[in-house]
């Protein structure tokens, strides 16, 4: 069995620019959570995806915007980069869409604005 | 608005000396209440899942309880393995994980 994986795993970027971060789901898993989680805090959740539609977004502005695909796997991108932004951008995947369901994590993708 | 409060903020053990962590909630429409371990500079581990108030679950070393309020991690005999950030999270009506700030737990040998 497949755990989730994202890639890249760092990255750099300046302020203005955009980004686009990616996720393959756990096997057998249709839906995709993305939170993002700064130094030392918790992580916040930014949206959810089940079966390519958005079922669930947390505080964030609409410069950050997903997609999943027929695969189940998933892109977060994030236009207009704020120094604010760097962080760990966490991917998480599960079966169901919104119940209670168990989140399996990934290893995440380092942003560092510059 | 939904709140996850986690204490202490740092726990610092010695390896055998047992001792728990907190997460206390408040939510509308709780739909689970979620463990993680945190390595630095990496994903989540999951952990345990509970569901309604009285479940138990146990996984070596650690084990879950919930009340209609708060959970608890019970770390029995430690090792410095279990050192990391434990995180409890909330899954509510409107589909989010709401993460408190984690405990960070240092077990020295």
């Amino acid at each position: 069995e497949t755990g989730v994986t994202q890639s890249p795993t760092h990255l750099i970027k300046t302020r203005g620019q955009q980004v686009t971060l990616r996720c393959s789901s756990q096997s057998g898993h249709n839906t995709v959570s993305w939170y993002q989680q700064a130094l030392g805090q918790g992580p916040q959740f930014i949206f959810q995806y089940y079966r390519e539609e958005e079922n669930g977004r947390g505080n964030f502005p609409p410069r950050f915007s997903g997609l999943q695909f027929p695969n189940y796997s998933s892109e977060l991108n994030v236009n207009a980069l704020e120094l604010d932004d760097s962080a760990l951008y966490l991917c998480a995947s599960s079966f169901g869409g919104g119940g209670g369901e168990t989140q399996y994590f990934g290893p995440g993708t380092r942003l560092l604005v510059l | 608005e939904d709140q996850v409060t986690q204490s202490p903020e740092a726990l610092r053990l010695q390896e055998g000396e047992s001792s728990s962590l907190n997460c206390s909630y408040t939510v509308s429409g709780l739909r689970g209440l979620f463990w993680y371990r945190q390595d630095p500079g990496k994903g989540p581990e999951f952990l345990f899942t509970l569901y309604s108030a009285g479940e138990e679950k146990e996984k070596e070393r650690l084990k879950a309880t919930l009340t209609k309020k708060e959970s608890f991690l019970h770390i029995t005999a430690p090792k410095p393995e279990d050192s990391a950030t434990y995180l409890c999270a909330v899954r509510t009506n409107d589909y989010k994980l709401s993460f408190g700030a984690g405990t960070t737990v240092t077990v020295r040998a």
